[in-house]
């Protein structure tokens, strides 16, 4: 059964700086990735996808990246911001149509 | 376009009422899912379906049924509520199941059970 494991839980820091983001996956067979922010009380909206054949996805200041071979992915977030306060989800999809395995998030808090 | 659309936001239930709980999409997406969020556990699968007509069970689907008689509608019942099912249930959409499709999230209905 795939696991997904995402560290740190929780984390704050100053504005302005760059941080990281970990996610780990027990199962290398992946679909893809993909990285979601959730604010409190709302749903989910998807940040980055990427494909198993693929090694990074960007956006605007957030970098993905994946390993697929020692089921890691990160997520680099540049120049933070006080809108940057949430929580990020890490899901990894196995290739059927059976939905998402979650990590259980990183809780984000960017002081201004 | 509305996307995404849950109904109710919010609701409170005793243990053992019923309650339907609907999911709508505009998109003309073939894929449907439910999800519950609870604190801790992240979010897990509950019910999911391919198409119009079909459901399939995912990792926690005992308590609940589904159906999906319209391809924009995907409905989640409870037929017996327990306050083991109090959560946040988030419905998700998709066209395909293909390597570069991402899913839609719904804002999410909070269901509490005395």
């Amino acid at each position: 059964k795939q696991e997904v494991t995402q560290i740190p839980a929780a984390l704050s820091v100053p504005e302005g700086e760059n941080l990281v983001l970990n996610c780990s996956f027990t199962d290398s067979a992946i679909y893809n990735l993909q990285w979601f922010r959730q604010d409190p009380g709302k749903g989910l909206t998807s940040l980055l996808l990427i494909q198993s054949s693929q090694r990074e996805q960007t956006s605007g200041r957030l970098n993905a990246s994946l390993d697929k071979s020692s089921g890691r992915s990160t997520l680099y977030i540049a120049a933070s911001q006080p809108g940057d306060s949430a929580t990020y989800l890490c899901a990894v999809s196995g290739g059927g149509a059976d939905g998402l395995t979650f990590g259980k998030g990183t809780h984000l808090i960017i002081q201004p | 376009n509305a996307g995404v659309t849950q109904t109710p936001k919010f609701r409170v239930l005793k243990t053992g009422q019923s309650m339907t709980l609907l999911c709508a999409q505009d998109m003309n997406h073939e894929y449907m899912y439910w999800y519950r969020q609870d604190p801790g556990m992240g979010l897990r699968l509950i019910h999911y379906s391919v198409g119009e007509g079909t459901t399939a069970k995912g990792e926690v689907p005992d308590g609940y049924n589904v159906s999906r008689l319209k391809k924009q509608n995907f409905l989640l019942g409870l037929e017996s509520a327990a306050p083991s099912q109090t959560s946040v249930y988030f419905c998700a959409s998709s066209y395909s199941a293909a390597m570069g499709e991402t899913q839609y999230f719904g804002p999410g209905t909070r269901l509490l059970v005395l």
